[in-house]
């Protein structure tokens, strides 16, 4: 039975780059992976789909400062010229043999 | 544009019943699943369970199996998320989302959220 494996704080300054990371454990390195915000207060917000690849496809609005990669199990969604409303929680989320997956989350802090 | 939208805030009382709902618009809503999530305060995102609209095939996580029942009105496109008897412990926020079509695949939408209060 795989597993989401995230870090739970990650902390980065204001117009610098964050990468955050979401290791499938126990699973296959070809998962489709999906990004998610969560803005204090607010519903999570849909940001991509992640292959194994590498390709991702970003949901409507999502600005051009977030992008993904893959390598091996590692999922990462990268975030460039960090914004004060970057500061929120991350969840990686999957789907596998009936079970949906949801990372423990990375809380970002915009320093 | 895609979009879920849920039933508003509910205080219950310990034993009360509730049935609290999502719905779609935007797309052929009887093409996809959709998934409900817990989220009790200051934590993350737990699986409840999940409902492909077209035919009501249902999965539960073992959390939840036989804790809340996961149904849909095809006629009016919406989803429901329903307890026989609240606890205290099932106060939360509970977001539905839109997960794949016709398999399975993570979530692209979400809905806003409905708080639960469970308080005597």
């Amino acid at each position: 039975q795989p597993m989401l494996t995230q870090s739970s704080s990650a902390s980065a300054s204001l117009g610098s780059s964050v990468k955050l990371t979401c290791t499938v454990n126990g699973g296959h390195s070809s998962y489709v992976i999906a990004w998610h915000q969560q803005q204090p207060g607010k519903a999570p917000r849909f940001l991509m789909k992640l292959e194994g690849s590498g390709r991702y496809n970003k949901g409507s609005g999502v600005p051009d400062r977030f992008s993904g990669s893959s390598s091996g199990a590692d999922r990462y969604l990268t975030i460039s010229n960090l914004q004060s409303e970057d500061e929120a929680d991350y969840y990686c989320e999957t789907w596998d043999s009936n079970t949906w997956l949801f990372g423990g989350g990375t809380r970002l802090t915009v320093l | 544009e895609v979009q879920l939208v849920q039933s508003g805030a509910e205080v219950k009382k310990p034993g009360e019943s509730l049935k609290i709902s999502c719905q779609g618009s935007g797309y052929r809503f009887t093409d996809y699943w959709v998934g409900w999530v817990r989220q009790m305060p200051g934590k993350g995102l737990e699986w409840m369970g999940l409902i492909f609209i077209g035919d009501s095939d249902s999965r539960y996580s073992p959390s939840f199996q036989g804790q809340v029942t996961i149904s849909a009105d095809k006629s009016i496109n919406t989803a429901y998320l329903e307890w026989g008897s609240l606890k205290a412990s099932d106060t939360a926020v509970y977001y539905c989302a839109r997960l794949g079509s016709p398999a399975v695949t993570p979530v692209d939408t979400w809905g806003q959220g409905t708080l639960v209060t469970v308080s005597s």
